[in-house]
């Protein structure tokens, strides 16, 4: 059983630029949660997807956007990128439809550097 | 606003040594707290979730109980394979509202 995959897994970028990462859930998972982990800190949260709409959102600005796809995949794309914006993203799958209490696992992350 | 506290920032033991680990929360109805281990580079990978006060979870060499106000993460007769950083978080049970919000972690060193 495939875990949540991620891609890529390392990334550099100069800052101005747009960049897209790409997260496929665990199988059998419906929604996907994205965070962000500066180095050092915990990881913080970004937005949530189920049902191909944002659920939720934390304190991250309109750069940062997403998508979910029918197949319960995801995107998280951000514009404008900003030299702050150096840190692993996380992508984190959960089932929500079932009625589970919605335990979230994480994948590898991809990290991305801003020069 | 919810808060998650984590300490030690750092612990260092020697092979053997059992510790424990805190982590201190505020939320305002907590639907879970969730540990995970995370190593250098790499996603957390999900330890154990608790849901009500009084609860414990056991793995291995790994125990985690819950209170109302904190949560402890004990480790027993420890091996440097359990070195990584150790992360709490806590979920609300409001519905819809299934982010995680984390503490900053506890980097655990075990010693040979």
């Amino acid at each position: 059983d495939a875990g949540v995959t991620q891609s890529p897994t390392h990334l550099i970028k100069t800052r101005g630029q747009q960049v897209t990462l790409r997260c496929s859930p665990k199988s059998g998972h419906d929604t996907v949660s994205w965070y962000q982990q500066a180095l050092g800190q915990g990881p913080q949260f970004i937005f949530q997807y189920y049902e191909e709409e944002e659920r939720q959102r934390g304190n991250f600005p309109d750069r940062f956007s997403g998508h979910q796809f029918p197949n319960y995949s995801s995107e998280l794309n951000v514009n404008a990128l900003l030299l702050g914006d150096s840190a692993l993203y996380l992508c984190a799958s959960s089932w929500t439809s079932g009625g589970a209490r919605g335990t979230q696992y994480f994948g590898p992350g991809t990290r991305l550097l801003v020069l | 606003e919810d808060q998650v506290t984590q300490s030690p920032e750092a612990l260092r033991l020697q092979e053997g040594e059992s510790s424990s680990l805190n982590c201190s929360y505020t939320v305002s109805g907590l639907r879970g707290l969730f540990w995970y281990r995370q190593d250098p580079g790499k996603g957390p990978e999900f330890l154990f979730t608790l849901y009500s006060a009084g609860e414990e979870k056991e793995k291995e060499r790994l125990k985690a109980t819950l209170t109302k106000k904190e949560s402890f993460l004990h480790i027993t007769a420890p091996k440097p394979e359990d070195s990584a950083t150790y992360l709490c978080a806590v979920q609300k049970s409001r519905p819809g509202a299934q982010k995680l919000v984390f503490g900053q972690g506890t980097r655990l060193t075990i010693n040979p």
